[in-house]
């Protein structure tokens, strides 16, 4: 595709449901970053992918997140048990070696 | 691993003054430093970036330099315009995990 593609855009769930966030990062961009982003604030890192080296988990906040990335490809953030305080956006990231190119966020809200 | 400080938090400042926003990292092995500006409800996206073996780079109204022996590079903006305001990001790494600051909010008024 043209760019990093992110969905759903926005997501509402109960508090304690699971959901799970997708990542399509540019054709060929072998690293792969999930960051947070609450409500005026800076870049939360999550993880990052590269290539076929193990994740880097160190920004994950809890046993309730995690990530997976198939095939070098497409990535998955699963939120378990999702709390209020997991309220943000969302942003994927992909880079070939340099330039690091976001895609437009998943707005999740937890009620 | 890389750790990015970023100064200040926020900057206000009348059309036409410059802006600075500078940052630090640690990692001696960094080589790329890109700076992406974020408009409100927009996806963060690079405006300017630079490379270890340049001291400064310009675009238009925007530069950044880069002191590789002080681990320090900076954003200037001249003449600022009310479209500047948004949150910058600093950024460094290179072929490693690229770190990000904690981001500066520019506010220019009119």
């Amino acid at each position: 595709g043209a760019g990093v593609s992110q969905s759903p855009s926005n997501k509402v769930t109960e508090k304690g449901k699971d959901v799970e966030l997708r990542c399509d990062p540019i054709s060929g961009h072998t690293a792969l970053y999930w960051y947070r982003q609450s409500l005026g604030q800076g870049l939360e890192f999550l993880i990052y992918f590269q290539g076929n080296s193990a994740p880097d988990k160190s920004g994950l906040p809890s046993d309730r997140f995690s990530a997976e990335r198939t095939g070098g490809s497409v990535s998955t953030l699963t939120i378990q048990r999702t709390q209020q305080e997991d309220s943000a956006v969302y942003l994927c990231a992909s880079s070939l070696h340099t330039e690091a190119f976001f895609g437009q966020g998943t707005r999740l809200t937890v009620v | 691993g890389e750790n990015v400080e970023q100064h200040p938090s926020t900057l206000s400042v009348q059309e036409g003054d410059s802006a600075v926003i500078k940052c630090t990292y640690s990692d001696s092995a960094s080589n790329y430093f890109p700076w992406y500006k974020q408009e409100l409800g927009k996806r963060p996206q690079l405006i300017i970036d630079i490379r270890s073996n340049v001291g400064e780079k310009k675009d238009q109204r925007i530069a950044v330099t880069l002191n590789k022996t002080a681990k320090h590079f900076s954003l200037h903006i001249t003449e600022t315009q009310p479209e500047d305001s948004a949150v910058y990001f600093c950024a460094a790494g290179g072929f490693q995990k690229l770190v990000f600051g904690t981001g500066t909010r520019l506010l220019v008024s009119p």
